[in-house]
């Protein structure tokens, strides 16, 4: 079975710095696909962004990026420019290739972005 | 505009009573699900549906169940809620036919069973 872990439950960052938040994940497969999702106060669950497995290259999606470690099965995800829109519950998630779309959520992180 | 649409946003249930989660998505989309948001747990699956006319059981399934009867409607229903229930429910849709769809969430439906 795939866990997902994430160690900070909440994180704070001036506005304009940047932060990185950690999570790792422990998989025996080969293929599969992760995301980083954003939930605000009005709960809705967006999504940041998306890493093929197979891929080197790490996603950028604006001022969000990831580091993606296969060996070390770790999925980091970095704000950099930090918003104050950028204040949200931030959720790592894991989906295994061909599972269509059975996503495994970690727990969590809350961030705050502070003025 | 195109998206998931759950009713209702909030609800306020007695224990052993009956209810149905209704969940509509516009998108055409193969794949719907159905999560439970818990504090400290995050999001886990309840029932998952591939296609039409096909369900499975997700992490959480005891208690819920789902029905599928076409693409657009994913309702779930608590045949008799218990306090253990309280919960956020996302509904969730994606394509379902490109490897790592990612998925699009409704706003949830937030219930209190007492």
């Amino acid at each position: 079975a795939q866990t997902v872990t994430q160690s900070q439950p909440e994180m704070s960052v001036q506005e304009a710095e940047t932060v990185t938040l950690s999570c790792t994940y422990d998989t025996s497969e080969n293929n599969y696909y992760l995301f980083w999702y954003k939930q605000p106060p009005s709960r809705q669950m967006i999504l940041v962004i998306r890493q093929e497995a197979y891929k080197q290259q790490n996603a950028t999606e604006n001022r969000f990026s990831v580091n993606f470690q296969k060996a070390a099965k770790s999925f980091s995800l970095k704000i950099s420019d930090s918003q104050l829109g950028d204040t949200a519950m931030y959720f790592c998630a894991f989906m295994k290739a061909g599972s269509q779309g059975n996503l495994i959520f970690g727990k969590g992180t809350k961030l705050s972005v502070k003025p | 505009i195109a998206g998931i649409t759950q009713a209702p946003t909030s609800q306020i249930l007695a224990a052993g009573r009956r209810m149905t989660l209704r969940c509509t998505q516009d998108m055409r989309h193969n794949a719907m699900y159905w999560y439970r948001q818990d504090l400290g747990l995050g999001l886990r699956l309840i029932h998952y549906s591939n296609t039409a006319g096909t369900t499975g059981k997700g992490e959480v399934p005891d208690g819920y169940s789902v029905s599928r009867a076409n693409t657009d409607d994913f309702p779930l229903t608590l045949a008799s809620a218990v306090p253990s229930q309280t919960s956020v429910y996302f509904c969730a849709s994606s394509v379902g036919t490109a490897p790592g769809s990612p998925l699009h969430f409704g706003n949830g439906t937030r219930l209190t069973v007492t």
